[in-house]
């Protein structure tokens, strides 16, 4: 099983400011088969990656993923207040899929 | 409005068994794979299962196998997670989560979650 850590476990920046989240896999990610979801408190998580760096649909383009092999990025280029919630990773190119533990973005 | 909806979630004791239902709307249904991920307390997430868009494949988590059955129907825009022989491990929200393909095959990742349904095993 792959398992996949995340760093830092919270983040504490300013609207603003930009933001680099880190994942880094025990073993390499087959392929580009790496994602990266949003969540917040009572809402439905949020895909915002898939394939390493594709956007999904709707995600604006201050969201920017990268990395490859063991370890992956998730930049925000600027925090807008929206962005603030917890970011996780998840690999898919080896069974069983695996997540990131996340790591919270908060408001300095 | 595209959106899935589960529910069926509440406390239940050890060893019994709870049905949860996820109710899909806005989008063709039969024509997703559709998943089960789930999060326990303070913990990240965890895939639980997987049905294709017909319901001729389906997988589960090693962690869930022989325990839960997942189901779907397609006339309904409805997928199931049935429990049963609940520890008190499976205790987590419950998220229902719609593949990132279409019946071309399995994606394995989700571009569509519900806001999940909290189940808590505990005598």
């Amino acid at each position: 099983e792959i398992v996949l850590t995340q760093s830092p476990g919270t983040l504490s920046l300013s609207p603003g400011e930009r933001a680099t989240l880190s994942c880094r896999a025990s073993q390499s990610v087959p392929s580009t088969y790496l994602a990266w979801y949003q969540q917040k408190p009572g809402q439905a998580p949020r895909l915002l990656m898939y394939g390493i760096s594709t956007r999904a649909a709707g995600i604006p383009d201050r969201f920017s993923g990268s990395g490859s092999g063991t370890d992956f990025s998730l930049t925000i280029s600027r925090l807008e207040p929206e962005d603030f919630a917890v970011y996780s990773c998840q690999q898919y190119g080896s069974s069983p899929l695996t997540f990131g533990g996340g790591t919270k973005v908060e408001i300095k | 409005q595209v959106q899935l909806v589960e529910s069926g979630g509440g406390v239940v004791q050890p060893g019994r068994s709870l049905r949860l239902s996820c109710a899909a709307s806005g989008f063709t249904f039969s024509t997703y794979t559709m998943q089960w991920v789930r999060q326990a307390p303070g913990r990240g997430l965890e895939w639980v299962a997987v049905i294709s868009y017909d319901g001729g494949i389906i997988y589960y988590a090693d962690s869930v196998k022989g325990r839960f059955t997942i189901s779907r129907a397609n006339s309904r825009n409805t997928v199931y997670l049935q429990m049963s022989s609940l520890r008190t491990e499976d205790t987590a929200v419950y998220y229902c989560a719609r593949d990132g393909s279409t019946e071309m095959g399995i994606k394995w990742y989700f571009d569509l979650w519900g806001r999940g349904t909290l189940v808590t095993v505990s005598s």
